[in-house]
């Protein structure tokens, strides 16, 4: 069965901290992973897509990290600032097809 | 600038009623996705749809329908709402690309059924 496992599932860290977000997927045949910001009350935004040839990508704070061959990604957030608070969600999809798999998200809170 | 646009960002419907969520994209994107979203749960896909008045199933489509007339415009119903419909729900349009390319989403409507 295809699946997106998150983890943690909330986390807590001091402003200017770094903290590293994991997820584990069982999705199979693997096209690409996602990483979503989702804020309280609102819609998910995009962070990075990485397909299976990248093992790293980069969106200023955030770097996500894919190993395909053991199926794992990691989301960094480096110098963590208040407006990082917000649910990260990672999501993977098969190929072919439409469908995308969807974690159910770490839950980060940034305090001062 | 890429915009998704839900008609309301909060609602508030009595059990029985017949409720409509509409969804606006400005991409020209083909595929159109309605969620809902549920605390623990995640997001889970109700229906899509790839072209004007083509649909499918999601994973939950039970108690919703949808309408897709034209290109831009993807409409959530539930004809007949219950308290379990109380929820999160986001519309998304996809760009296209071998399995699905960049995924937009809207701002979100929160739906309380009482």
């Amino acid at each position: 069965k295809n699946q997106v496992e998150q983890s943690p599932q909330s986390l807590i860290i001091l402003e200017g901290k770094n903290c590293t977000l994991q997820c584990n997927y069982t999705v199979s045949p693997f096209s690409n992973l996602r990483w979503y910001k989702q804020d309280t009350g609102r819609g998910p935004v995009s962070l990075t897509i990485m397909t299976f040839s990248e093992n790293t990508k980069s969106n200023g704070r955030y770097t996500a990290t894919l190993d395909a061959d053991t199926k794992q990604s990691s989301l960094h957030i480096t110098a963590s600032q208040l407006s990082d608070s917000a649910s990260y969600i990672c999501v993977v999809s098969a190929n072919p097809g439409t469908a995308l798999i969807f974690g159910k998200g770490t839950t980060l809170s940034v305090s001062s | 600038d890429v915009k998704v646009t839900q008609s309301s960002r909060y609602l508030v419907k009595r059990t029985g009623e017949k409720v409509f969520l509409e969804c606006v994209q400005d991409m020209d994107h083909e595929n159109m996705f309605w969620y809902r979203q549920d605390p623990g749960l995640g997001l889970r896909l109700i229906y899509f749809s790839y072209d004007v008045k083509m649909k499918e199933k999601g994973d939950i489509p039970e108690g919703y329908s949808v309408s897709r007339e034209k290109k831009e415009r993807f409409s959530l119903i539930l004809e007949s709402a219950s308290t379990n419909q109380t929820s999160m729900y986001l519309c998304a349009s996809r760009a296209p690309g071998l399995a699905g390319g960049e995924q937009y989403f809207g701002p979100g409507t929160r739906l309380t059924v009482t």
